[in-house]
């Protein structure tokens, strides 16, 4: 299995700013996709981020709010922007997908005040 | 996938007991389940996995049950440790098109594991 690591692990931002959260995998990978998990639910896919095309996103996620970078393919980021106390949730990112197992960094958890 | 509450099932078992987890899923399309551990700070744990051609899978200690008639996937914990207390959610995905790859998670359920 892949090993992923997110960075920062956690962050307490001020309202109006944006965070930039990363995600680096140990090997070469075509998926990579962002989740939000908000306090006590369950996850939420917000982006498919494939290497070489831009990121789709999901129904009530737009660029402008999380845009993604994704310049290889065993890194990608994923940007909070103008954030608000709403935007308080883990942020996960993960790779494979398809019929693959698909396997999870161990999240950002961000906390907006 | 399913509607998410602010309160998730819970289930509580004493060490050593069985568990057993259920989840309903809703897109009829949906060919592949995976079930995730998730503990307290950490990402989702990938614990075992079924394709739509079978509705049997067995792990070690765990076993996954798929009926796709009435759309319903459990996942059976054997002997339960304190170890397997955590939130676990079932996920589901849509082969091909423009689905490849979504994964679409239940609610969770809360289990807990009384020593």
């Amino acid at each position: 299995s892949a090993v992923i690591s997110q960075k920062p692990s956690r962050d307490i931002c001020q309202r109006g700013t944006s965070l930039t959260i990363q995600c680096q995998v140990d090997s070469q990978v075509t998926m990579m996709f962002w989740y939000r998990q908000q306090p006590g639910q369950s996850l939420t896919l917000i982006a498919t981020a494939n290497q070489g095309s831009e990121a789709t996103y999901e129904s009530g996620f737009v660029i402008d709010k999380f845009p993604i970078s994704r310049p290889n393919l065993t890194f990608s980021t994923l940007t909070v922007s103008n954030m608000s106390p709403e935007d308080s949730s883990i942020y996960l990112c993960s790779v494979g997908g398809g019929q693959d197992t698909q396997y999870f960094g161990p999240g950002t958890r961000l906390t907006v005040l | 996938g399913e509607s998410v509450g602010l309160h998730l099932p819970t289930l509580s078992v004493q060490e050593g007991d069985n568990s057993i987890i259920n989840c309903a899923y809703s897109n009829s399309a949906s060919d592949y389940f995976i079930w995730y551990k998730q503990e307290s700070g950490k990402g989702p744990q990938f614990i075992i996995d079924i394709r739509s051609n079978m509705d049997k899978r067995q792990g070690q200690r765990v076993t996954v049950l798929l009926n796709k008639t009435v759309k319903h996937l459990s996942l059976q914990i054997a002997a339960t440790q304190p170890g397997d207390s955590a939130v676990y959610f079932c996920a589901e995905n849509i082969a091909g098109g423009t689905s490849y790859g979504k994964l679409t998670f239940g609610q969770g359920t809360i289990l807990t594991v009384h020593p």
